[in-house]
């Protein structure tokens, strides 16, 4: 258990529809990382949040949006799904400047769009 | 270019030693990690190495920097079927911000 805590692991919804994935990030950690995975591998940096506030951003398409709640957690909605957003989605989360403890990752929500 | 750049794939046999190769883009990066990701999981960091640091070896990892070429190595001991995963290595670019590499999918054969 890495101590960042995703939720749901798998989802599979039709194509149209609008869905929310939640992150609760390590205990003490201020910073939460969004990241898409599709089937080829790579990691696309979606958005940053750092207590409560958007840090950065990055390959997140107009129809994404997140938030980071005042408890800290966050939260990744998609909505007007297509099938082209079926893959893995990580959160990660970090003290305010990463050290040798680096970002440390969520096991994912699989999404799976029909 | 801004992009961490990995080979895609590695094969190598039991037992042989496994070496993943990374070259990075920021010579200011002062962090330079090792994640491993296995089937359906997420990432786990392996280990780090700080930029004044040439070489850091941890039980069967050897990671290696070389600055001036902006690259980074990570060697695997006695690879075991149970190394077999997709390896991503990062860089911290400022003061919040890793980049990812490519990832590296290591396939060991018995």
């Amino acid at each position: 258990d890495s101590g960042v805590t995703q939720t749901p692991k798998h989802l599979i919804t039709a194509t149209g529809q609008r869905v929310t994935l939640r992150c609760s990030p390590r205990s003490g950690d201020l910073s939460v990382y969004w990241y898409q995975q599709s089937l080829d591998q790579g990691l696309q940096f979606l958005i940053q949040y750092y207590n409560g506030e958007e840090r950065a951003k990055g390959n997140i398409l107009e129809r994404f949006s997140a938030q980071q709640f005042p408890d800290l957690h966050s939260e990744l909605n998609l909505s007007s799904l297509e099938l082209g957003d079926s893959a893995l989605y990580f959160c990660a989360s970090s003290v305010a400047s990463p050290g040798g403890s680096g970002y440390t990752f969520g096991s994912g929500t699989r999404l799976t769009v029909v | 270019g801004e992009d961490v750049e990995q080979s895609l794939f590695l094969s190598v046999r039991e037992g042989d030693s496994s070496v993943i190769n990374c070259t990075y883009t920021d010579s200011s990066s002062t962090y330079l990690y090792w994640y491993k990701q296995e089937p359906g999981a997420g990432l786990q960091l392996l280990t780090y190495i700080f930029s004044n640091m040439d070489m850091k070896q941890d039980q069967r990892l050897t990671v290696l920097l070389n600055k001036k070429d902006k690259h980074l190595s990570l060697r695997i001991a006695d690879t075991q079927t149970g190394d077999s995963a997709i390896y991503f290595c990062a860089e911290k670019r400022g003061f919040q911000k890793l980049v990812f590499g490519t990832g590296t999918r290591l396939l060991v054969s018995p």
